[in-house]
């Protein structure tokens, strides 16, 4: 049972490149989130999405785009990096039972110079 | 907008020791609280859920505490051990599908 697994763990990005964050959770959670956490800001929320082929902004959404084709991955984009967007980005899920515990996965360390 | 507030300095406390966290919210009250768990380097786990409708949640050395009154959700670490250092963060979700998270508090358990 792998939960929420995110790849790749770390990236070192070069200013106005691109990449794509997987997240892919096996929980069958209808609900999906990108974060990226910050020291001392705490965790922000970039995008949503609470079901398959859907995505909403979250707090800090620009710099950034998601899709979610299929249940159960979530992808974030970053189509023109900045050092600003250097952090590390958390996907999570959850079902929409009540209750809601909030799955997370390891982390992705993203670097941008 | 809902606010969720936990203090931002970190807590030291003696082994054997109670731990207390404070996670205080500003408006409605939440149907749940949560309480994760965050090591460095590691994404948060989930350790306890408290109800609107719950006073109080026990699990082995943990329990919560929720006081609609005071607006505030109180996290007990019973005789704690230096493994039990770690952020601590809280979490409310109500009528939304948006969790919100408060910025945690570092536990720090010398021997």
């Amino acid at each position: 049972n792998a939960g929420v697994t995110q790849t790749p763990k770390f990236r070192v990005l070069k200013t106005g490149q691109s990449m794509t964050l997987l997240c892919a959770q096996d929980m069958n959670h209808e609900y999906m989130y990108w974060y990226r956490q910050d020291p001392g800001m705490g965790l922000r929320l970039i995008h949503y999405s609470v079901g398959e082929g859907t995505t909403a902004k979250g707090e800090v959404p620009d710099g950034y785009n998601v899709s979610r084709l299929k249940k159960q991955n979530f992808l974030l984009g970053l189509e023109s990096a900045a050092p600003s967007q250097t952090s590390v980005y958390f996907c999570a899920s959850r079902s929409a039972d009540s209750g809601n515990t909030i799955y997370f996965g390891e982390g992705s360390w993203l670097t941008v110079v | 907008s809902q606010k969720i507030e936990q203090n931002s300095e970190a807590l030291n406390i003696q082994e054997g020791k109670t731990a207390t966290l404070t996670c205080n919210y500003t408006n409605y009250s939440p149907a749940y609280l949560q309480w994760y768990r965050q090591d460095p380097g590691r994404g948060p786990v989930f350790l306890l859920l408290i109800r609107e409708n719950e006073k109080e949640k026990r699990k082995e050395r943990l329990k919560v505490t929720f006081d609609t009154t005071l607006k505030q959700s109180l996290f007990h670490i019973t005789a704690s051990q230096p493994a039990d250092s770690a952020t601590y963060l809280c979490a409310q979700l109500r009528g939304s599908y948006i969790p919100t998270f408060g910025r945690g508090t570092s536990l720090i358990v010398h021997p």
